[in-house]
């Protein structure tokens, strides 16, 4: 069963410092990964994806991604954090092997930007 | 550029009575999802629609409906509502492409009192 997992609840990063958002997943066949913020009260926002091609995506507001097939990761990465980067990450997963695809959602890590 | 709308923003409805979440898709887009986003959970895949046809549906409850028009906006219908219904619920739209994320609404936030 396709899965995502995002092993931590709560990342506290000083602003200015690089951040790091963990996602590894578990899916058969090639995946189509996403990462989608969601401010408070706020519906989810893409920020970036990986289909194919080179393993390092960049995304908005200088986020990026780095796709590690091999530690089966996409883990979430900005140089220098700002406070307003504080929010909900999700990382998903989707396989697109039918029509019937669909994207499966990680629990979400909560990002605090401290000032 | 247009977004995908939903309506409405915010609903509140006591148990036992029906609710209708609208959702007009970004132009051209013929693919819907529906998600349930309960409070501090991640978003829950509900049902989804290509070209007014289900093509997959999720955990929803029986006590929920949904379809997609000729116009491609999708009406999730919930009736006898539980207290327990009460979350966010996103659309979201997607080309007919699989290279494609979603975009999503802002959301329906539903409160049953």
């Amino acid at each position: 069963a396709q899965s995502v997992a995002q092993p931590e609840d709560q990342v506290n990063v000083a602003e200015g410092n690089p951040l790091t958002v963990k996602c590894t997943y578990s899916v058969s066949g090639n995946p189509y990964l996403f990462w989608y913020v969601q401010y408070p009260n706020r519906g989810l926002q893409f920020l970036l994806k990986y289909i194919t091609g080179d393993n390092l995506v960049k995304g908005s507001y200088g986020f990026e991604a780095e796709f590690n097939k091999s530690q089966t990761s996409f883990h979430l990465k900005k140089p220098s954090a700002l406070v307003s980067d504080s929010a909900l990450y999700f990382c998903a997963v989707r396989v697109p092997v039918n029509r019937d695809d669909k994207i499966i959602f990680g629990k979400g890590t909560r990002l605090h930007i401290l000032p | 550029a247009a977004g995908v709308i939903q309506s409405p923003r915010h609903l509140i409805k006591e148990k036992r009575e029906t609710a209708t979440l609208k959702c007009y898709p970004i132009p051209r887009h013929d693919t819907v999802y529906w998600y349930q986003q309960g409070p501090g959970q991640d978003p829950q895949f509900l049902i989804s629609f290509y070209e007014k046809m289900q093509s997959d549906k999720g955990s929803i409850p029986d006590r929920f409906s949904a379809q997609q028009f000729s116009d491609y906006h999708s009406e999730l219908n919930m009736s006898s509502l539980e207290l327990g219904d009460s979350a966010l619920y996103f659309c979201a739209s997607s080309p007919d492409g699989r290279n494609y994320g979603y975009t999503f609404g802002s959301g329906t936030r539903l409160t049953v009192v």
